[in-house]
């Protein structure tokens, strides 16, 4: 059961470097989101995706971008790091919009920006 | 809208001893509750939700919350506490617009450490 898997786990950037942040599952969830966690402030919603071809702003959308074009992917990018965007970064899923619904995260992407 | 707030960043109990965590919560519709636990340098793991039905939901590792709309809140207990209790643990409800239709979000308390002595 792989359920959600993200990539790299760890990875140090440069100021002005661009990167992606990999998330798959396999579970053929339809809804999928991003989320970034800070010390103190709990996590916060970056960008989310209601199905393939189907994305939307979060909270804290600005210096990331986000397309979703299977169900199993949805990748995260940065394309000019900043300082102001390490953290610690989770991917979640879950089976349709029903508020039942477990939402399932990924294991993390510890991101810092020198 | 939905919020939520967890009251104390950091508790520290003996072990044995009860664990209390708090979390109250606003929402204009009813609201649908979670708590997450996260140990260090892992992922988020459900520890239990409350969505309609029993207002005291158990969950994993023998936690259990109550919820008491009265009181706008879902604080979770566990009678004893243990050692590989401690980590980070996450209150959050589930977002929903007016008409109740969620887009698998969750907004997310702040977050309360637990600190679980010998």
């Amino acid at each position: 059961n792989a359920g959600v898997t993200q990539t790299p786990k760890f990875q140090v950037l440069k100021t002005g470097q661009s990167m992606t942040l990999q998330c798959a599952q396999d579970m053929n969830h339809e809804y999928m989101s991003w989320y970034r966690q800070d010390p103190g402030m709990g996590l916060r919603l970056i960008h989310y995706s209601v199905g393939a071809g189907i994305t939307d702003q979060g909270e804290v959308p600005n210096g990331y971008n986000v397309s979703r074009s299977t169900t199993e992917d949805f990748p995260l990018r940065l394309l000019s790091a900043a300082p102001s965007q390490t953290s610690v970064y989770f991917c979640a899923s879950s089976r349709t919009g029903d508020r039942k619904n477990t939402i399932y995260f990924g294991e993390g992407s510890w991101l810092t920006v020198v | 809208a939905q919020s939520v707030t967890q009251l104390g960043s950091h508790v520290s109990v003996s072990e044995g001893a009860l664990v209390l965590l708090r979390c109250n919560y606003s929402s204009s519709v009813p609201p649908y509750l979670f708590w997450y636990v996260q140990y260090p340098n892992q992922g988020l793991q459900l520890l239990l939700k409350y969505t309609t039905g029993a207002t005291l939901v158990k969950g994993i590792n023998g936690f259990e919350a109550e919820f008491k709309k009265s009181e706008t809140s879902f604080h979770l207990t566990k009678p004893s506490a243990h050692m590989s209790d401690a980590a980070e643990y996450f209150c959050a409800v589930n977002v929903a617009n007016a008409g109740g239709t969620s887009y698998g979000k969750l907004t997310f308390g702040q977050g309360t450490i637990l600190t679980v002595h010998p």
